[in-house]
This record gives C-alpha cells, sequence and structure tokens, in this order.
C-alpha cells in the first residue's frame, strides 16, 4: 500500500501570510494527487485534482503543484474563512489512501 | 448539478450489521465509481470501498472479510453493509463519488455511525 505522509501537522498563520503544506508518498503517484479541506462536522471538499487542478469556484489563492512522491498545497493570502484540516489524497491505486492531514488556524 | 443523501441506522450494538444507503440526485450513474469513506473521531479519513454502476467493486483489504457494497441502477442509490460491527468500527461514513482521473468529488453530507453495548 502507498503510505502518505503531510508536514506540518499544524500550523498557525495570520491573515494575509502565505502558508505552504506539503504532501509525500512511498511511491510514485504521478500526478493522481488531490487535495481537500474539511472543516468540522462536515464532509471534505475538493480543492485540486491532479496535483495542481484547481476546482471550479475554489479561490485562486489556492494552488497545487508537484508530481511522482512530493507535492505541495499553497494558500497565497490566507483569509479568515480557510482554517480548516486540509487532506491529500492519492488516487493512483487502491487503496485510495489520504495523508494525516494538516490543520491550519488562525494566529 | 449532482447531489449526495445518505441516510442509516446511528447507533449500533458490537456483533450487529452497520447499513448504509446513498442517493445519487441529478447525475448518471455512469461512468463513475461510487466509494466510501469513514473518519474515526478526531482522525484522518480512511477509504473504504468503491463500486461501479455493474456492480464491480474493489474493497480495502483490511474491511474485505466484513464488507459489502451494492448497486441499484434503478433508484440510483448504493449502500454498504459492514457486519460484526465493533467500537472500532464507530466513525462518521460519508459517500462520494470518484471521477475516473481520481478525485472524489461531490461527498455526501455523512452519517455517523456508534458503537456501544
Amino acid at each position: 500500500d502507498i503510505q502518505m505522509t503531510q508536514s506540518p501537522s499544524s500550523l498557525s498563520a495570520s491573515v494575509g501570510d502565505r502558508v505552504t503544506i506539503r504532501c509525500r508518498t512511498s511511491e510514485t503517484v504521478r500526478n493522481y494527487l488531490n487535495w481537500y479541506q474539511q472543516k468540522p462536522g462536515k464532509a471534505p471538499t475538493l480543492l485540486i485534482s491532479s496535483a495542481s487542478g484547481l476546482q471550479t469556484g475554489v479561490p485562486s489563492r489556492f494552488s497545487g503543484s508537484g508530481s511522482e512522491t512530493d507535492f505541495t498545497l499553497t494558500i497565497s493570502g490566507l483569509q479568515p474563512e480557510d482554517p480548516a484540516t486540509y487532506y491529500c489524497q492519492q488516487s493512483y491505486k487502491t487503496p485510495f489512501a489520504f495523508g494525516p492531514g494538516t490543520k491550519v488556524d488562525l494566529k | 448539478q449532482v447531489r449526495l443523501e445518505q441516510w442509516g441506522a446511528g447507533l449500533l450494538k458490537p456483533s450487529e450489521t452497520l447499513s448504509l444507503t446513498c442517493a445519487v440526485h441529478g447525475e448518471s450513474f455512469r461512468p463513475f465509481f461510487w466509494t466510501w469513506v469513514r473518519q474515526a473521531p478526531g482522525q484522518g479519513l480512511e477509504w473504504i470501498g468503491e463500486i461501479d454502476h455493474t456492480g464491480d467493486h474493489t474493497y480495502n483489504a483490511s474491511l474485505e472479510s466484513r464488507l459489502t457494497l451494492s448497486v441499484d441502477t434503478s433508484n440510483w442509490r448504493f449502500s454498504l453493509e459492514l457486519t460484526s460491527v465493533s467500537a472500532a468500527d464507530s466513525a462518521m461514513y460519508f459517500c462520494a463519488r470518484r471521477h475516473r482521473s481520481g478525485r472524489f468529488d461531490p461527498w455526501g453530507q455523512g452519517v455517523l455511525v456508534a458503537v456501544s453495548s
């Protein structure tokens, strides 16, 4: 099975800060890497697919990059509505694993 | 716009069977995969398994011996059954649509399942 790691596990940032979250996989997933945002008590929502594809309706301050085993989610200017837990997920092969999550809150 | 609505029993006793159903509104079953994900309290997301409109399925090996996914194409629904539940199965269960590209979108609202004697 493909193992997923994310760093950091949590972070505090101020409004307007640039936030970077890293995701690594134990073997290549090519670009089959997706990013989700989850707020407490809610289902996850898709932000980025195929490593860098911004979903319709997602603000352009969110961006994704990377390939193979190393990926990054960037929020270029944290907004008050962005505190949440962010998960990466590989969809290259089953079982489709998620990263352990990165909790982002406001400083 | 597609929407997923899910329901099922929320409180079970150990050894009982967990049954959940997810209805698909506003979209055809084809050519997608219909998937289940769970999240234990305060924990991360665990992929359970998926099924397509033909009934072809893939299960997480950790649950395979207790898991059955099924599909009802006439009513645009898909279901999960997990037998012999224990406290370790207590979680929020989500259904979701998986695109061929791999992304999960959209998700159902989630059903909280608690297993307690």
